[in-house]
């Protein structure tokens, strides 16, 4: 079994909304990541997660929230959101972290979001 | 992706060969890697080549790395209509964080 799992694929929220989107492996990773993708644009990092806790936040603004309740779950709460924040959110997982051999990162199909 | 440029657009035959090309700027990558996006899903990964190697081949793909150049390549053999996406190419140096390029848009016609 070598996937993650993301819910939901589409999201509309409005910009007084708070709500989450979830990402789920069963793999026994120990690394969980957040990129965001706008459209015809590559994929950028957000968040890593190593062991649970956080180890890389790329100056994400605070209405993004990621969480990391236990090793297979990693969620990120949204709030206050603006427009442009609508883009395409992939979850990743891999084994751990650092760039080895053998350390595939495994991507989500992804969540839609549209702020309104 | 402003370090890693792909072009944009790339059509070929069914049954022939296709050529994605990526230059990137920073020598320290230690792997490179070549993931396929095909609409409205989420990031495949192909396959990636230890900054070492210069040749990977891994079925119908064939990566080659220029050091040098900083150029790495996608060969796919035999394409087929399911080779349509977007493919990017990514680098990492040592993190967790991977660059990835601006993508290339694989059209494959009959």
């Amino acid at each position: 079994d070598t996937e993650v799992t993301q819910t939901p694929k589409h999201l509309v929220m409005g910009m007084t909304n708070k709500k989450s989107l979830k990402c789920e492996q069963h793999m026994g990773h120990r690394a969980m990541y957040w990129y965001k993708q706008k459209a015809k644009k590559p994929p950028e990092l957000m968040f890593v997660y190593s062991y649970e806790k956080l180890s890389i936040n790329e100056s994400v603004p605070s209405r993004f929230s990621p969480e990391c309740p236990n090793s297979s779950l990693l969620n990120l709460h949204l709030h206050a959101l603006q427009p442009e924040d609508s883009a395409l959110y992939l979850c990743a997982s891999s084994r751990t972290t650092g760039q080895r051999a053998g350390n595939t990162i495994y991507f989500g199909e992804g969540s839609w979001l549209t702020v309104v | 992706g402003e370090d890693v440029e792909q072009s944009l657009f790339l059509s070929v035959r069914e049954g022939d060969s296709s050529v994605i090309n990526c230059t990137y700027t920073d020598s320290s990558s230690t792997y490179l890697y070549w993931y396929k996006q095909e609409p409205g899903a989420g990031l495949q990964l192909l396959t990636y080549i230890f900054s070492n190697m210069d040749m990977k081949q891994d079925q119908r793909l064939t990566v080659l790395l220029n050091k040098k150049d900083k150029h790495l390549s996608l060969r796919i053999a035999d394409t087929q209509t399911g080779d349509s996406a977007i493919y990017f190419c990514a680098e990492s140096y040592n993190t967790d964080k991977l660059i990835f390029g601006t993508g290339t848009r694989l059209q494959v016609f009959p």
